[in-house]
């Protein structure tokens, strides 16, 4: 068990790019979740997929925003059209209800600066 | 809007001194309560969990849970310089209240030598 693999961990872009990230959750984890954070605040959430679906997003997540979790395993998120708001730590976290109350691990995150 | 409250910080407390970090929330119905420890630039990490009133203990972290004040804590006994980081207090609310996390602020813990 490695644990939440982000990737990439860093990441420039300019103003008006496309970005994706993507999370592999720990492997037996069925529940995956998103949340950004800028500093001095603590983690907000994004979005959350149970298997492949997903099952509730912030209004945090504006249209240019996007998730997806094929097959139920890793995840993406895609930005497009940056702006320089968007500049923040992306974090993934899994969790599983397996075995007891449900405790979400986070991932490294990627950081994101946009120019 | 649900709310978690923290002591931004820096709380600052000699090597070896019991640290005391505190957390209120507002959802009368939170059911998990968490601590994550977040160093600089890194991601959080899980110290520990709390589910039910009372204290729980884990080598020198003890989590502290009181419902009916709506209050969580978490005392580090015998601090370390390297426990110097933000201390994130997470609840996560009843059944109708979604799936997400809300995290406070964080709390600055600067442990000096």
């Amino acid at each position: 068990d490695t644990g939440v693999s982000q990737d990439p961990r860093h990441k420039i872009t300019k103003r008006g790019q496309n970005v994706t990230f993507r999370c592999d959750p720990i492997s037996e984890h069925n529940r995956l979740y998103w949340y950004r954070q800028t500093l001095g605040q603590g983690p907000e959430f994004l979005t959350y997929f149970q298997n492949e679906a997903q099952l509730e997003k912030s209004r945090l997540l504006s249209d240019r925003f996007s998730a997806e979790r094929p097959k139920g395993s890793f995840s993406t998120l895609e930005i497009q059209r940056t702006e320089q708001g968007d500049s923040a730590m992306y974090l993934c976290a899994s969790s599983s209800l397996a075995g007891g109350p449900e405790t979400q691990y986070f991932g490294p995150g990627t950081r994101l600066l946009v120019l | 809007q649900k709310e978690v409250e923290q002591n931004s910080g820096p709380l600052s407390v000699p090597e070896g001194a019991i640290a005391s970090l505190n957390c209120t929330y507002s959802d009368r119905g939170s059911q998990s309560f968490f601590w994550y420890r977040q160093y600089s630039g890194k991601s959080p990490e899980l110290i520990m969990s709390i589910y039910s009133n009372g204290d729980k203990e884990d080598g020198r972290f003890t989590a502290q849970l009181n419902k009916a004040s709506q209050y969580v804590s978490l005392l580090i006994r015998d601090s370390q310089p390297s426990d110097s980081a933000t201390y994130l207090c997470a609840v996560k609310g009843g059944s109708n209240s979604g799936y997400a996390l809300n995290f406070g602020k964080g709390t600055s813990l600067l442990v000096t030598p």
